[in-house]
């Protein structure tokens, strides 16, 4: 069990476009899903957390404008980067937090496998 | 402030032992985290300890402290596929988690 899931696993695009990111939980409900960012060979940064059919509460410093962030049911969350520049190349990882009694352990964080963003 | 320390890297030999210290404060706590990131990959949940002691699952075993905001992950029998970043993580009041800059480990035949 805890399986999340992310789609596409990577995506190379044109600078201006935008770019649409999926994160499923596949067999357990997440009320709430995270969304990440690692540059190389650095630590996890937190973009948002995103709970379900709620806005999506943004970190300091993240352009809730450009990052946007839908939680639409309990199982499915997406991040469109607008407008992509080359900046915003990066491994980009969800997690959904288990908040069911079906795991082995409730309020865990468990994470999608990433999305490799290149902008051009 | 909120505030989770871990050594940057470590070394260690295939077929050892080797314990990766995590110190911590943080605003509240709902639990402690470790996972394992290998390069390029996301992170996976290894353990999750919220009550002091020792929780072992095969290889891997974590600790945790409360009262001294400590808490280490070992690994035993090294494998050279443990070669990866090692995050510990804290749940706060809010349960929201604090990250840990993570450890290196780099395992030597």
């Amino acid at each position: 069990g805890a399986v999340v899931s992310q789609h596409p696993s990577w995506v190379i695009c044109k600078s201006g476009t935008s770019v649409k990111i999926e994160c499923r939980s596949l067999d357990f409900q997440a009320t709430t899903m995270f969304w990440y960012r690692q540059f190389p060979k650095q630590s996890l940064m937190l973009m948002a957390t995103s709970n379900e059919g709620s806005k999506a509460t943004y970190e300091q410093g993240v352009e809730k404008d450009k990052f946007l962030i839908n939680h639409a049911s309990l199982t499915l969350s997406t991040l469109t980067v607008t407008s992509a520049h080359p900046e915003d190349s990066s491994f980009y990882i969800c997690s959904a937090r288990s908040t069911g009694t079906s795991l082995p352990i409730t309020d865990t964080q468990y994470f999608g496998p990433g999305t490799r963003l290149t902008v051009l | 402030g909120q505030n989770i320390d871990q050594p940057t890297e470590m070394t260690a030999t295939e077929g050892a032992i080797v314990q990766i210290n995590c110190t911590y404060q943080t605003s509240g706590f709902n639990g402690l985290f470790w996972y394992q990131q290998h390069a390029g990959e996301a992170p996976t949940f290894l353990s999750y300890n919220v009550l002091d002691g020792l929780e072992e699952k095969g290889r891997f075993s974590s600790f945790l402290s409360r009262s001294k905001g400590y808490s280490y992950l070992l690994l035993k029998e090294l494998q050279m596929k443990d070669s990866a970043s090692y995050l510990c993580a804290v749940a706060d009041s809010n349960y929201q988690l604090i990250w840990g800059a993570g450890t290196k480990l780099i395992i030597k035949p």
